[in-house]
């Protein structure tokens, strides 16, 4: 059973491009959790979907980020005309029910570099 | 106020040797988990343990254990018989029972410390 899957690993791209990036949960698994990690900090919540919902996007700045879980295929984040303060680590995790007591699967993670 | 906190930004311990790192929360909900995960310099999260809020054992997984202690709100992890593997970044994390909607599936997201350097000495 493979583990949760982020590609690319390592993206980089200039001010005012478009990043993508996706997530892949475990097998069964219909929830998914965003989070960005900035140099130095903790993680923190970004958005959280099901299939074809978005939930609690919250922790999404306002601007410029989206995030969608399509029926089929795998959860993309999307940052529209990235900015250098969008440098960071982001982890998708999953899991197969959302209640406090259920285990986040993390993946490796796709570290955004913004030139 | 920080809902999750962790009071050591780093540690040091000697090779097979234990150690605690601290971890206090703040939340009003009855129930709640709380994680322990690691990360390595290569940057992955791996989880190590968890502890319900009404479990009333210590979670215990090999070498961690987590010292819960809900009156006080903390839930201090511990390692034993320290290796050499184990220096990494360790974060602790509180997942509530959030309900997005009157009635409807709470979802918990997961809420993160800001991490304790542990490093390990030969």
């Amino acid at each position: 059973n493979a583990g949760v899957m982020q590609n690319p690993r390592h993206l980089v791209r200039r001010r005012g491009q478009e990043a993508r990036l996706r997530c892949s949960p475990m097998k069964g698994h219909s929830h998914v959790y965003w989070y960005r990690q900035l140099p130095e900090e903790g993680l923190k919540f970004m958005v959280y979907l099901q299939k074809e919902n978005i939930i609690d996007e919250s922790g999404m700045p306002k601007e410029r980020f989206s995030a969608e879980f399509p029926k089929e295929g795998p959860s993309i984040l999307r940052i529209q005309q990235v900015v250098r303060g969008d440098s960071a680590a982001y982890f998708c995790a999953s899991s197969p029910r959302p209640g406090p007591y259920n285990e986040q699967f993390f993946g490796p993670g796709t570290r955004l570099t913004v030139l | 106020a920080q809902k999750i906190t962790q009071t050591q930004p780093g540690m040091f311990v000697q090779e097979k040797e234990a150690v605690t790192l601290d971890c206090t929360y703040d939340t009003s909900d009855q129930s709640y988990g709380l994680f322990w995960y690691k990360q390595p310099s290569s940057g992955e999260m791996i989880f190590l343990i968890y502890q319900g809020s009404y479990d009333e054992q210590n979670a215990t997984e090999g070498r961690y254990s987590l010292n819960f202690q809900k009156a006080r709100k903390s839930a201090n992890l511990v390692i034993s018989a320290s290796q050499l593997g184990d220096s990494a970044m360790y974060f602790c994390a509180m997942r509530e029972a959030e309900f997005p909607n009157a009635g409807g599936t709470s979802y918990g997201k997961l809420t993160f410390g800001q991490g304790t350097i542990l490093t390990v000495h030969p």
